[in-house]
């Protein structure tokens, strides 16, 4: 079943403009990722945040995590071109029997419009 | 891509043929994941392994079958594929389950008409 849902489903903005994405899940979780996909290629990994952790930095990247309301954002500060993909959040639970598994969202469409 | 590749990257196939779909590494990870993508689900873990013959059901196991014989190859079989099953295929591995970022190959894109 989906844990993660992404809001928005898509999102336009202006180059140098920050983009803004959020995750809603449902159950607890051991961490949150968040994953990057280009149009036709496969998912690249973009940051990870423990749940004993509320905010987290990456060159332009800033992800929180509050797990009081099962929530996490993805902010893009200065967005470029480039940036433009899909976006995804997983979340990393532990499903029984010594098992972890990450599980996806559907995504955040994000296009920056040069 | 870190080391992975997916064999074919694209297959147009007939409801009732079998598949096998190949995901191969060179970056020595214990574990190997099979995801499909559609469009309105995002991905979902279909079979995942960790290790040479141990392998797992994820969320949409029904219908698919895996095996992994070398530490490298991890194979996703159709036995008898269905229009349902008409999806883009993602490998993905990484060295470890807990706290772990994932890798993922290139995809491939079955059609089964």
């Amino acid at each position: 079943s989906q844990q993660g849902e992404e809001d928005p489903q898509a999102l336009s903005i202006q180059e140098g403009e920050n983009a803004t994405m959020n995750c809603s899940y449902k159950t607890s979780i051991n961490n949150l990722q968040w994953y990057r996909q280009n149009s036709g290629r496969g998912l690249v990994h973009l940051i990870l945040i423990r749940s004993n952790e509320r905010e987290k930095h990456s060159g332009r990247l800033r992800v929180t995590l509050d797990t009081s309301k099962k929530s996490s954002s993805l902010l893009i500060t200065a967005s470029r071109a480039a940036d433009t993909a899909s976006y995804f959040c997983a979340t990393d639970q532990y499903s029984g029997a010594g098992s972890y598994q990450l599980t996806f969202g559907k995504g955040t469409k994000l296009s920056v419009i040069p | 891509d870190a080391g992975i590749t997916q064999s074919p990257r694209h297959k147009v196939t007939e409801t009732g043929t079998p598949v096998t779909l190949r995901c191969h590494q060179t970056e020595n990870h214990r574990y190997m994941y099979w995801y499909r993508q559609d469009p309105g689900h995002g991905l979902r873990l279909i079979h995942y392994s960790y290790g040479v013959k141990d392998t797992d059901k994820g969320e949409v196991s029904d219908g698919y079958s895996v095996s992994r014989s070398k530490t490298e190859d991890f194979l996703l079989t159709l036995e008898s594929a269905t229009s349902s099953q008409t999806s883009v295929y993602f490998c993905a591995i990484s060295d470890r389950q807990v706290e772990a970022e994932q890798f993922f190959g290139p995809g491939t894109r079955l059609t089964v008409l």
